[in-house]
């Protein structure tokens, strides 16, 4: 069964530290890799997508891939107590239009 | 854009009710799914569809539920008879390309 790991926390960040978060995934096939920040009460959104290996960055996000390790991750830079959420990974295939969701990091950024 | 809408946004029904999610996809979105969450099981894809068409039902949990998708703009999720054990919040979410974005969510509570 493909499955999508993500240690499930809370992560504590101080403000303006570097936030970690990391997922695994078990099928070697997946292609794309999806970080989404869910809010207490609200709904996932996309925060960004990688799909080959190395960094991706977007203001202060930055994903990373490694398909050799299986591992994805999600740094965020200077981080804020509005970055303070659940985050969750999920994996994909190209040939399959089903997402794998992992079950989420909550993260507190304190101020 | 309007984004994926969804109704209602809470419903508290009766065991033994009949409960009908609706959902309004991001237009020009082909493809459509409805997950369940929860804090125990995170979150669960049910089915999705495919230019109207269900592809996979894999994630339906019982015959208890079913899905349908008329046309383009518009799905339904229904459950008769509801369980208590059946509440969550239910997500639908559209695609284009790679990327889902996700509706508000409707809270059900089955009493």
């Amino acid at each position: 069964q493909k499955e999508v790991e993500q240690n499930s926390g809370p992560l504590s960040v101080p403000e303006g530290a570097i936030a970690s978060l990391n997922c695994t995934y078990s099928d070697r096939g997946s292609q794309s890799f999806f970080w989404y920040r869910q809010y207490s009460g609200k709904s996932p959104e996309l925060i960004m997508f990688i799909y080959s290996n190395g960094d991706k960055e977007d203001g202060r996000f930055t994903a990373q891939l490694n398909k050799a390790s299986q591992y994805v991750s999600l740094l965020i830079r200077d981080s804020q107590p509005s970055d303070s959420a659940t985050y969750l990974c999920a994996v994909g295939e190209r040939s399959n239009y089903q997402l794998i969701w992992g079950a989420g990091t909550k993260l507190i950024i304190k101020p | 854009d309007a984004g994926v809408i969804q109704s209602p946004r809470h419903e508290v029904t009766e065991m033994g009710q009949e409960v009908t999610l609706r959902c309004k996809p991001i237009s020009g979105h082909d493809y459509l799914f409805w997950y369940r969450q929860t804090m125990m099981r995170g979150l669960e894809l049910l089915i999705y569809f495919n230019n109207n068409v269900p592809i996979d039902d894999s994630g339906m949990p019982e015959d208890r539920f079913s899905a349908k998708m008329p046309n383009a703009s518009f799905s339904t999720l229904k459950i008769q008879p509801s369980e208590p054990r059946d509440s969550a919040v239910y997500f639908c979410a559209s695609r284009n390309t790679d990327t889902q974005y996700f509706g508000p969510g409707t809270r059900l509570t089955v009493l």
